[in-house]
């Protein structure tokens, strides 16, 4: 079943820009994570922040997590052309079986 | 290598018939998870091992769908009597249970996946 919603579903932005990614979901939560992928094959980890927590900066990522509204935002300052792949937003289930569940997704391509 | 590895990188095969597709996570990483992504698609959960408990096989999408992980490392997708909407690419990831206050903060690490493709 669906919990994360990336939005939106595909960004094209200028180098030198800064892209905002938004994810929505469903139930309480312990922690989300967001993702990388790079043509279609395997992910990789980005940052993860937990449910008490509000904000994380890693590098030219900063992670937002606002409970109350269910919804994280994924900002990446200073864009490369390098930062073009598709991010996914991941949760798990408080008191579910903690596996996470990923939502479909989103298309970031960062023009040179 | 220090990676989650997947073997084949490519299958391509003949409606009907079965397919194994394999995993070799990283050493020590308790819990072993398979998905599967469409083209242009998100990841759909097929399965999750965790150390000796029952398997969650809740994202299985029928009964032509079955994994093993056999002495809690390598794991096999097996799917039979393929069809050609299985073709898609299948990814591992593999994970070593953190716990952080009590909650579950594991990483997962994928592998690069295997395409699959049904004719």
């Amino acid at each position: 079943s669906q919990q994360g919603e990336e939005d939106p579903q595909a960004l094209s932005i200028q180098e030198g820009e800064n892209a905002t990614m938004n994810c929505s979901y469903k139930t309480s939560i312990n922690n989300l994570q967001w993702y990388r992928q790079n043509s279609g094959r395997g992910l990789v980890h980005l940052i993860l922040i937990r449910s008490n927590e509000r904000e994380k900066h890693s590098g030219r990522l900063r992670v937002t997590l606002d409970t109350s509204k269910k919804s994280s935002s994924l900002l990446i300052t200073a864009s490369r052309a390098a930062d073009t792949a598709s991010y996914f937003c991941a949760t798990d289930s408080q008191g579910g079986s903690e596996k996470l569940v990923f939502g479909k997704g989103m298309k970031l391509t960062v023009n040179p | 290598g220090a990676g989650v590895s997947q073997s084949p990188s490519n299958k391509v095969t003949e409606k009907g018939k079965d397919v194994e597709l394999r995993c070799d996570p990283i050493s020590g990483h308790t819990a072993l998870y398979w998905y599967r992504q469409s083209l242009g698609q998100g990841l759909e959960f097929l399965i999750y091992f965790q150390g000796n408990s029952a398997p969650d096989k809740s994202g299985l999408p029928s009964d032509r769908f079955s994994a093993e992980r056999t002495g809690g490392s390598v794991s096999t997708l097996t799917i039979q009597r393929t069809q050609q909407e299985d073709s898609a690419v299948y990814l591992c990831a593999s994970s070593l249970e953190t716990r952080l206050a009590g909650e579950r903060t594991d990483t997962q690490y994928f592998g690069p996946g295997t395409r699959l493709t049904v004719l």
